[in-house]
Parts: structure tokens; C-alpha cells; sequence
């Protein structure tokens, strides 16, 4: 079974503010790590697939780590925007399988 | 990257009737996925379509329940049959490669309630 821990469920922060999400994952059959952002009413939207451990990937104010041996990874996102409000979903992947998280959703006050 | 086209938005049903979702690919793909995301749970996997053979259902998801068709490499249809309350989700298709190092593509999802 494949248990994709998201945390926290929910969170609010204001304009500006700086914030960081997790995402655990099992750590045996590792393949990549996938990190995803969706809006209400429209696709989700790939941001980031890792597969080494150790890997961190950046994009805009957005950055990811991935940490495999112990089975995490951290999604940050930098002086957050109102159009940063969205859903983010975390989904590990083995050579058979892909499973998600249940997503953590964030709201940006302005 | 390919881009899917998946209709109808949002629809609300009374319990019994059935509700077909359709999504079309801009490409054509060997593989496209089915996925429900009940209120605060996961993104689930329904079913795998494949073009020319039956689909694939994960465990706890029915043929019977969710008949899926898959007439050519470009087009899928889920159908959610005999709707009950619990069936109120956001169904997603998807297309992509497991093993490939991006993301996958989903379709902007349908919004069922079933009252």
C-alpha cells in the first residue's frame, strides 16, 4: 500500500508571508516524486518531478527538496502571492504505481 | 505537452441516473487515467483506459459501476452509473507516462453532485 501523507490539510497566510508544506512518501521502490499546483475550476498543473535524492528544483518563488532516504519532501514558496492560492498535491511513483496525496490547500490574503 | 479537453465542468444529478464524462486528447496516447478526488481525500485511481482492450480497474472501483470506453488513441469516456450521494466528487482524466521524468496531464476535471 502506498501512503502519501500531506501536511498541513490547510493553511492561510498573508500576502508576503513565506511558507513550506511536506509531503511524506514511502521510502522502499522510490522512482520520483511529483509536485503538483490546482486551481479551483482548472488542471491540475505539473510543477516539479524529482527522482534524486537530494534533489532541489526551483521555479519563480516556488523551490522543492526531496529527501528518499527517508521518505519526505518539502515544497516552499517565497513572499506568497494571492494567485499562489491553490491546492498543491504531492504524488510518489514506484515502477508500478503512482499515488497521491490528499493535497494541502493554501489561501493567500491580500 | 498534450492538451485534454474534458466536459461537462460540473453537473448536478439525481441519485440513480448515470453521468457520462468525456475527455479529449489534442495527441494521440496510449494510456489515459481515470481519477476521483472525494471532498478531503486523496486523488484516487480509478482506472487505466487502454485503446483496443478492456480498462484496468484499481481495487474497490467496479466495470459495472464505472463502464469506460475507449474508442481511438485520442478520446475516453467514464461513466458513473446508478449515482448515490457518495459518488459527489471531482473526476479527473489524465494521460502521461509512469516512468517518465515529467508530469503528467489531466483534463479540468468535473465537478459531480449527486442529490
Amino acid at each position: 500500500i502506498l501512503n502519501v501523507e500531506q501536511s498541513p490539510q490547510s493553511l492561510h497566510v498573508q500576502e508576503g508571508d513565506s511558507t513550506n508544506f511536506t509531503c511524506s512518501f514511502p521510502s522502499s521502490n522510490f522512482y520520483a516524486l511529483h509536485w503538483y499546483r490546482w486551481e479551483t475550476a482548472k488542471s491540475p498543473e505539473a510543477l516539479f518531478v524529482m527522482t534524486l535524492n537530494g534533489d532541489e528544483k526551483k521555479k519563480g518563488r516556488i523551490s522543492a527538496t526531496l529527501n528518499t532516504k527517508e521518505g519526505y519532501s518539502y515544497l516552499y514558496i517565497k513572499g506568497s502571492q494571492p494567485e499562489d492560492s491553490a491546492t498543491y498535491l504531492c504524488a510518489f511513483s514506484n515502477n508500478n504505481d503512482m499515488r497521491f496525496g490528499a493535497g494541502t490547500r493554501l489561501t493567500v490574503k491580500p | 505537452s498534450a492538451v485534454i479537453s474534458q466536459k461537462p465542468s460540473r453537473d448536478i444529478c439525481q441519485r440513480g441516473t448515470s453521468l457520462t464524462i468525456q475527455c479529449q486528447v489534442d495527441s494521440q496516447v496510449t494510456m489515459m487515467f481515470w481519477y476521483r478526488q472525494q471532498p478531503g481525500q486523496s486523488l484516487t485511481l480509478i482506472a487505466t483506459a487502454n485503446q483496443g482492450s478492456e480498462a484496468t480497474y484499481e481495487s474497490g472501483f467496479v466495470i459495472d459501476k464505472f463502464p469506460i470506453s475507449r474508442p481511438n488513441l485520442t478520446f475516453s469516456t467514464l461513466t458513473v452509473s446508478n449515482m448515490s450521494p457518495e459518488d459527489s466528487s471531482i473526476y479527473l482524466c489524465s494521460v502521461g507516462i509512469l516512468l517518465a521524468n515529467y508530469g503528467y496531464t489531466f483534463g479540468s476535471g468535473t465537478r459531480l453532485t449527486v442529490v
